[in-house]
């Protein structure tokens, strides 16, 4: 397993439009995490899952935003109606029950 | 809640120079401590962790780190600072491994 994977690297889209990001965590793990980071700031929790189970939203996560992970396996996270203050690195860890979260090299959105 | 402080937003060190970047926490029980760097471009890396026992944890790249519980800190060490070593550095504090606060990050630049 080459670790935790996520796709696209890069998105540039308009104002308003909607984006979806995926993310392939470790094969074993069964946790899976996503979080934003923006310029000089650290990641930012937005949600969690245990297998298919979303078991936590930060209030970050606006209505615009929905996580799904169907199969316990990819989750993919979606932005409806993107803003320019979504602009960020989208960041996806992932775990097993007892160990430290393995993190993706992220997704760069860019909102213009 | 729990939450992160790094005092030090950038920090310059000499090369062969030792290292000590701060890290605070707010946490009401004991917590789970970790220490991840980020070079441009690339996911977050796990230098080290505290779970328990030991307060000085022994990581990866000859980096350790002291947990003192009665000044809430945890502190990140090296004594002799490569150029490679030039990155962001970020201290976390968590609940089990979940529910991950990050601190703001503090930029290490090597002096050759």
């Amino acid at each position: 397993d080459t670790g935790v994977s996520q796709d696209p690297r890069h998105k540039i889209t308009k104002r308003g439009q909607n984006v979806t990001f995926r993310c392939d965590p470790i094969s074993e793990h069964n946790r899976l995490y996503w979080y934003r980071q923006t310029l000089g700031q650290g990641p930012e929790f937005l949600t969690y899952f245990q297998n298919e189970a979303q078991l936590e939203k930060s209030r970050l996560l606006s209505d615009r935003f929905s996580a799904e992970r169907p199969k316990g396996s990819f989750s993919t996270l979606e932005i409806q109606r993107t803003e320019q203050g979504d602009s960020a690195m989208y960041l996806c860890a992932s775990s097993g029950d007892f160990d430290e979260q393995f993190f993706g090299p992220g997704t760069r959105l860019t909102v213009l | 809640a729990q939450s992160v402080t790094q005092p030090d937003i950038h920090i310059t060190v000499s090369e062969g120079a030792s290292l000590e970047l701060r890290c605070n926490y707010s946490y009401g029980a004991t917590p789970y401590l970790f220490w991840y760097v980020q070079s441009p471009g690339q996911g977050l890396q796990l230098l080290l962790k505290y779970f328990s026992g030991d307060t000085l944890v022994q990581g990866i790249k000859g980096f350790e780190a002291e947990f003192k519980r009665s000044q809430s800190s945890f502190n990140l060490r090296k004594p002799s600072v490569h150029w490679s070593d030039a990155a962001e550095y970020f201290c976390a504090v968590g609940e089990g491994n979940n529910d991950m606060r990050f601190g703001a990050g503090t930029r290490l630049t090597v002096k050759p």
